[in-house]
């Protein structure tokens, strides 16, 4: 089964670099979510897309933007980059309306392993 | 805010023998979700339960969903040693209306032959 593709899967920049990270979610997926994870600690979420407007947004830096596009697949841009941006960064996808009710199950892909230098 | 809390935080058991973890919360959650993270790649969803009471199975493993809907439980029969992972709890925050999830602390868990 297809699952969801980030790219790159691994990425070395310098501070205040940017960075892009690329998501594309399951096939008939609507609903894009992005976790940081930093080493040792659980993943936290940053922003979320539904149709692609943003639905949800966590504690995600001003420093960050991400947008979802007409086929569903999303980026997220971060500028500025700080040594502490080093960090693992998922994507997960849902399929937001699942027939008979709200899917709550959110897939997640291999993750793109962030170190600032 | 809402926070999950996994004990035990870290298990070392030998091959063949049974775990038991559990996620416990400060207010109510609506659905659980466990998922299992290898090092360096993305959590892999194993169990999702979506009622109070409710016991859910997937192979060798087993999830039950608290009555109190403040805590789920996850067990693993016979552990082999790719069972070998961060086992995270996860819940969406419903209460905000909104659907990011909420991850516990973890529970890391080595096996050996």
């Amino acid at each position: 089964a297809a699952g969801v593709i980030q790219s790159p899967r691994h990425l070395i920049k310098e501070k205040r670099e940017t960075a892009t990270l690329k998501c594309y979610p399951i096939p008939r997926h609507d609903t894009v979510y992005w976790y940081q994870q930093g080493p040792g600690q659980d993943p936290q979420f940053l922003i979320s897309f539904y149709e692609k407007m943003q639905s949800d947004k966590g504690s995600i830096p001003d420093r960050f933007s991400a947008q979802q596009f007409s086929d569903y697949h999303s980026e997220l841009n971060m500028s500025s980059l700080e040594l502490g941006d080093s960090a693992l960064y998922f994507c997960a996808s849902s399929p937001r309306w699942f027939g008979t009710g709200w899917a709550v199950e959110q897939f997640f892909g291999p993750g793109t392993r962030l170190t600032v230098l | 805010g809402q926070q999950l809390n996994q004990s035990p935080q870290s298990m070392f058991i030998q091959e063949g023998e049974d775990v038991s973890m559990n996620c416990t919360s400060s207010s109510i959650f609506n659905t659980w979700l466990w998922y299992k993270q290898d090092p360096g790649e993305g959590p892999v969803l194993l169990i999702a339960l979506y009622k109070a009471g409710e016991l859910t199975s997937n192979g060798r493993l087993t999830a039950q969903f608290g009555i109190t809907r403040k805590d789920s439980f996850l067990n693993i029969s016979a552990s082999i040693p790719s069972d070998v992972g961060i086992y995270f709890c996860a819940g969406p925050n419903l209460s905000y209306n909104t659907d990011k999830l909420i991850f516990g602390t973890g529970t890391r868990l080595q096996v050996f032959p």
